[in-house]
Parts: C-alpha cells; sequence; structure tokens
C-alpha cells in the first residue's frame, strides 16, 4: 500500500509545454505539499494545502498553480515549462500543520526539460 | 531566519565504521529537528526526529540529541552497512504551519 503516490514518476518535455504532476495520499492526512530539489540535492517548499486551503505559497513563478480537489490529492500544474524548471518535485503529506507533524513524502516526479 | 547547515559530503566510510553527520540550525524559538534519509532513486523518509530540548531520537542504530545548548542535531551510528549508504538530510519546523527547513544533504558512501 502506497502511502504518498505521484505521477509520473518521469516526465520529459519540451520547453513551452503545459504539463501536470498528479500527488495522492491515502494516509487520511489534512495537510499536504510540494516540494523541489534541485540537481545539487537542495530541497526547498513550493505550496502548501491544509484541508484543501492554500496556507504556503513561497517565492515561485506564477506559471506553477497548485490545485487540491480534495483533501487526499494535490497536483502540480506548470505552464510554459523553461529549461529551469527541470529537477525532482517530491508530495509530501502530515496529519496537520503543527511543529511536530511528521511529513511523509512521495517517491518523487523527475521532470526534464528539452 | 530560519537555516539548517550540515556539513559537506560526500562521506565514505568503510563498513563498520562509525559515522557523524554534523547539523547546526538557527531558528527562532524552539523548532522540532528531524533527520530524513534519501535512498538512490527514491524518495525521502523520516529516520528520526526530536521536539524538544534534550531529546533524543533513534532508529535503525542512528541517534541524535537536540542540543538547545550548541544549536545542534548531529546524526551518529556507531556501525555504518553497505545499505546505509544515501543522503541524509537534516531538517527544522520552527512553528506550525510551516515548511521543513532542509540543509544541503551529505551524501554517504559506504564501502565494503
Amino acid at each position: 500500500d502506497t502511502a504518498v503516490s505521484q505521477t509520473p514518476k518521469y516526465l520529459v518535455t519540451q520547453m513551452g509545454n503545459d504539463k501536470s504532476i498528479k500527488c495522492e495520499q491515502n494516509l487520511g492526512h489534512d495537510t499536504m505539499y510540494w516540494y523541489k530539489q534541485d540537481s545539487k540535492k537542495f530541497l526547498k517548499i513550493m505550496f502548501s494545502y491544509n484541508n484543501k486551503e492554500l496556507i504556503i505559497n513561497e517565492t515561485v513563478p506564477n506559471r506553477f498553480s497548485p490545485k487540491s480537489p480534495d483533501k487526499a490529492h494535490l497536483n502540480l500544474h506548470i505552464n510554459s515549462l523553461e529549461l529551469g524548471d527541470s529537477a525532482v518535485y517530491f508530495c509530501a503529506s502530515s496529519q496537520g500543520a503543527s511543529l511536530t507533524d511528521t511529513q511523509y513524502f512521495g517517491p518523487g516526479t523527475r521532470l526534464t526539460v528539452l | 531566519g530560519n537555516s539548517v547547515t550540515q556539513m559537506e559530503g560526500p562521506v565514505t566510510l568503510s563498513e563498520e565504521a562509525f559515522l557523524t553527520i554534523n547539523c547546526t540550525y538557527t531558528a527562532t524559538g524552539y523548532p522540532s529537528l528531524f533527520w530524513y534519509v534519501q535512498y538512490p532513486g527514491e524518495g525521502l523518509q523520516l529516520l528520526l526526529k526530536a521536539t524538544k530540548a534534550d531529546d533524543k531520537g533513534s532508529n535503525k542504530g542512528f541517534e541524535a540529541t537536540y542540543r538547545k545548548e550548541t544549536t545542534s542535531f548531529h546524526l551518529e551510528k556507531g556501525s555504518v552497512q553497505v545499505s546505509d549508504s544515501a543522503v541524509y538530510f537534516c531538517a527544522l519546523r520552527y512553528t506550525g504551519n510551516t515548511p521543513l527547513v532542509f540543509g544541503k544533504g551529505t551524501r554517504l558512501s559506504v564501502i565494503a
């Protein structure tokens, strides 16, 4: 049973295209996140949703738009892809948004923009 | 601001060697501290955590103690195995409704 799943695992696309990455969690958690991991393995938060409401929106180009149709899903849509968007994108979830809540990560989606 | 500093890698050790990966933090208030591990080709997994000063987190032979006086959370293991080869991330969360703030990761390679 996969707790946090993402699709696709790999995504190769051309510059200028629009693409989506899907994330689902079956843990019953209220809070979900998107992180970006660059080529040097540095991880940075992009967005966080709590009960389908956006609670964290870091400095991310507005070409990136998260959508949470329900508490179990948080999708990431990216418009007009650029070379610099190439990275591994991780979805995560936690029971709540408190200080001690553990975040559980998905396997990642490796995006390559050509 | 809130940040985490980890020792630069890569770290290469022989099997059964002692491991220490240093982690220090800067944060307002009293953060929770975490170590995550990323095995090749996989997502991050929580390795251990500590939520208040002097707490010790432990899992799979790894330990880390929350030291408020030195703002540190060093990861240790007495005897590493080849299967411990991975990237290790130290992270903090400084208040509710905030994301994890990660260090840059330390790659560990254990050779037989």
